[in-house]
């Protein structure tokens, strides 16, 4: 079947725009997960959601960094006011349940910010 | 929060067999064990995931002490295409789980 799929898959922004990355996760995948790669670097929990509910946001960056989920299917996470250490690459997993259910990652969001 | 720690880096030739161990000292009793494999410019891919002792799959076996304060990944007879970067997860549920540090990169040479 389809697996976890981003868009876009490469994103080139100016400092100070706003983008909107979205991920569709895999059917009746009840958990849904951000995190970001830096290069060179470990990944990065940003948030995570049980259904449309997102119980802990602690993990975001900043203020800048917010995310929703609707009709427990698909997320999209929005940078606002972007900065030029937001350039990473931004990955979504999916689970049927949380875990310690399997995690499905998607291609990824590779973001520049210039 | 179950800290984990793994070498940072892993060299062998094809066809040995790889070990690589992480530590969890203050994992808890409800804590899972989980092993994520990366490739570069992808996602991590699940391997292995256990709660005591020994679980063995077709691509890996890992193996727990009675104790549990660290894990073993096992991987049999790597090849080139094992190369990549293996993380150590502990945890009982989300948020406490989704720890994946730097990883331990492995690298295979013929």
């Amino acid at each position: 079947g389809a697996g976890v799929s981003q868009s876009p898959s490469n994103k080139v922004t100016e400092k100070g725009k706003d983008v909107e990355l979205r991920c569709d996760p895999i059917s009746g995948h009840t958990a849904l997960y951000w995190y970001r790669q830096s290069l060179g670097q470990g990944l990065e929990f940003l948030i995570y959601f049980q259904g449309n509910s997102a119980p802990d946001k602690s993990g975001l960056p900043s203020d800048r960094f917010s995310a929703e989920r609707t009709g427990g299917s698909v997320s999209t996470l929005t940078i606002q006011r972007t900065q030029q250490e937001d350039s990473a690459v931004y990955l979504c997993a999916s689970s049927l349940d949380l875990y310690p259910y399997e995690q499905y990652f998607g291609p990824g969001t590779r973001l520049t910010v210039t | 929060l179950a800290k984990t720690t793994q070498p940072i880096s892993m060299d062998s030739y094809e066809g040995q067999e790889v070990n690589i161990t992480c530590s969890h000292n203050n994992i808890a009793t409800n804590d899972y064990i989980t092993w994520y494999q990366q490739f570069p410019s992808q996602g991590p891919r699940f391997i292995i995931q256990g709660y005591k002792t020994k679980v063995t799959n077709e691509v890996a076996s890992l193996f727990i002490p009675a104790d549990r304060k660290s894990s073993t990944l096992s991987l049999p007879r790597v090849s080139l295409s094992d190369t990549a970067v293996y993380y150590c997860l502990v945890g009982d549920q989300a948020g406490t789980a989704l720890i994946f540090g730097k990883g331990t990169t492995l690298s295979v040479s013929s």
